[in-house]
């Protein structure tokens, strides 16, 4: 158990629509990534935030949006939800980032896999 | 920007044989790497990471990898595997304040 959760583990809903995935990083941790699997993309970055600030994107579609609160848990919202919008999506936190040349463990949750029919 | 490349999508091995797993990168600077191991519905564990120092890193599980600047790459290695490390095996740099992933490769071990 890494100390990371997401809600839910499984999500299924029809195309159109909007999802909200949510993340509690561990305790302590400031950072927060978040990251898509699928069958053709593999796994990728999708976006970062460090202390409710935005850190660093990745190949983060515009239908999509995250944030992260003040008490450090996250969400990821996705809207207009296509059936290739179907994966898994992890959420990893660290304790911290100082820049690009320092480096922090990620620690990942077990996921929430998103059907999308 | 960074890439990984793992040649072996498949790869399938009896119980007791020795392992390696290829990966190979693209960076223009020193790389951070790392490999990580996805099991069935989990998420994903670090196995091991190099950021300098000793090319030959240990890492959990008895995995070790051995990183190459020469040949960009830093294959992972196991001396006897066991049926426990079926899974899927990650490689991955950092660069740029993000984890860049490889495709995995699956591994399978028979008995």
């Amino acid at each position: 158990d890494s100390g990371v959760t997401q809600t839910p583990k499984h999500l299924i809903t029809a195309t159109g629509q909007r999802v909200t995935l949510r993340c509690s990083p561990r305790s302590g941790d400031l950072s927060v990534y978040w990251y898509q699997q699928s069958l053709d993309q593999g796994l990728q970055f999708l976006i970062q935030y460090y202390n409710g600030e935005e850190r660093a994107k990745g190949n983060i579609l515009e239908r999509f949006s995250a944030q992260q609160f003040p008490d450090l848990h996250s969400e990821l919202n996705l809207s207009s939800l296509e059936l290739g919008d179907s994966a898994l999506y992890f959420c990893a936190s660290s304790v911290l980032t100082s820049g690009s040349l320092s480096y922090n463990e990620q620690f990942f949750g077990p996921g929430t896999r998103l059907t999308v029919l | 920007a960074q890439s990984v490349t793992q040649p072996d999508i498949h790869i399938t091995v009896s119980e007791g044989a020795s392992l390696e797993l290829r990966c190979n990168y693209s960076y223009g600077a020193t790389p951070y790497l790392f490999w990580y191991v996805q099991s069935p519905g989990q998420g994903l564990q670090l196995l091991l990471k190099y950021f300098s120092g000793d090319t030959l890193v240990q890492g959990i599980k008895g995995f070790e990898a051995e990183f190459k600047r020469s040949q960009s790459s830093f294959n992972l290695r196991k001396p006897s595997v066991h049926w426990s490390d079926a899974a899927e095996y990650f490689c991955a740099v950092y660069a740029g304040n993000m984890l860049t992933f490889g495709g995995g490769t699956r591994l399978m071990v028979k008995p």
